[in-house]
């Protein structure tokens, strides 16, 4: 199995509700990763994490709520939320050690917010 | 710091031509890994290649090849013989290393576009 699959594909909230993207992967990779990517722009990453703990947190919002429950999954929990949040949210995985090996990312869950 | 470039915002090209898709890149580190990705319109991220600093030799994959050189700090891309189907935004992207995780730092894109 090599891929990153998340879930949902497309999400519609209103910016008083909560909900969870979701990011699972079974190739062992022990780094997981969630990047921001608007419209017509490079993905940014928001938050790393290795071996399940938090490595990096690109000073993302606290309405943006990571969690990494075991090796194999990685979610990201929303609450109030802003328009501007609206983007595409990818979730990649690769090996932990140095150069990236295996980078791969999942399809994204296209996320408006309204 | 470390920096992407792709200063190709867009190009446009006719079914069968042979197209180039610049990166140039800056770091301080000696030992670096360098990656392309394809973006359809579905939004994917595709991995196509990843390359370490120390490994300067041309790559081909199919009508896909890459251009590494370390003396003017680039990593270009050529398609040969291009297909409405290589219609994408190329990514260049490069780690930042650190241990037990890797940061991807992206060029801004170049999208291409392949006409019948």
């Amino acid at each position: 199995d090599t891929e990153v699959t998340q879930t949902p594909k497309h999400l519609v909230m209103g910016m008083t509700n909560k909900k969870s993207l979701k990011c699972e992967q079974h190739m062992g990779h022990r780094a997981m990763y969630w990047y921001k990517q608007k419209a017509k722009k490079p993905p940014e990453l928001m938050f790393v994490y290795s071996y399940e703990k938090l490595s990096i947190n690109e000073s993302v919002p606290s309405r943006f709520s990571p969690e990494c429950p075991n090796s194999s999954l990685l979610n990201l929990h929303l609450h109030a939320l802003q328009p501007e949040d609206s983007a595409l949210y990818l979730c990649a995985s690769s090996q932990a050690d140095s150069g990236g090996r295996g980078y791969t990312f999942g399809s994204g869950t296209r996320l408006t917010v309204v | 710091a470390q920096k992407v470039t792709q200063a190709q915002t867009e190009i446009s090209v006719v079914e069968k031509e042979d197209v180039t898709l610049d990166c140039v890149y800056e770091t301080r580190d000696t030992t670096y890994y360098l990656f392309w990705y394809k973006q359809p319109p579905s939004g994917e991220l595709v991995f196509l290649i990843r390359r370490n600093s120390f490994d300067e030799q041309n790559e081909i994959s199919g009508r896909y090849s890459w251009n590494f050189q370390k003396s003017t700090s680039s990593f270009n891309f050529t398609i040969t013989a291009s297909q409405v189907v290589d219609s994408a935004v190329y990514f260049c992207a490069l780690t930042q290393l650190s241990g037990g995780y890797n940061k991807l730092i992206f060029g801004a894109g170049t999208r291409l576009a392949v006409h019948p």
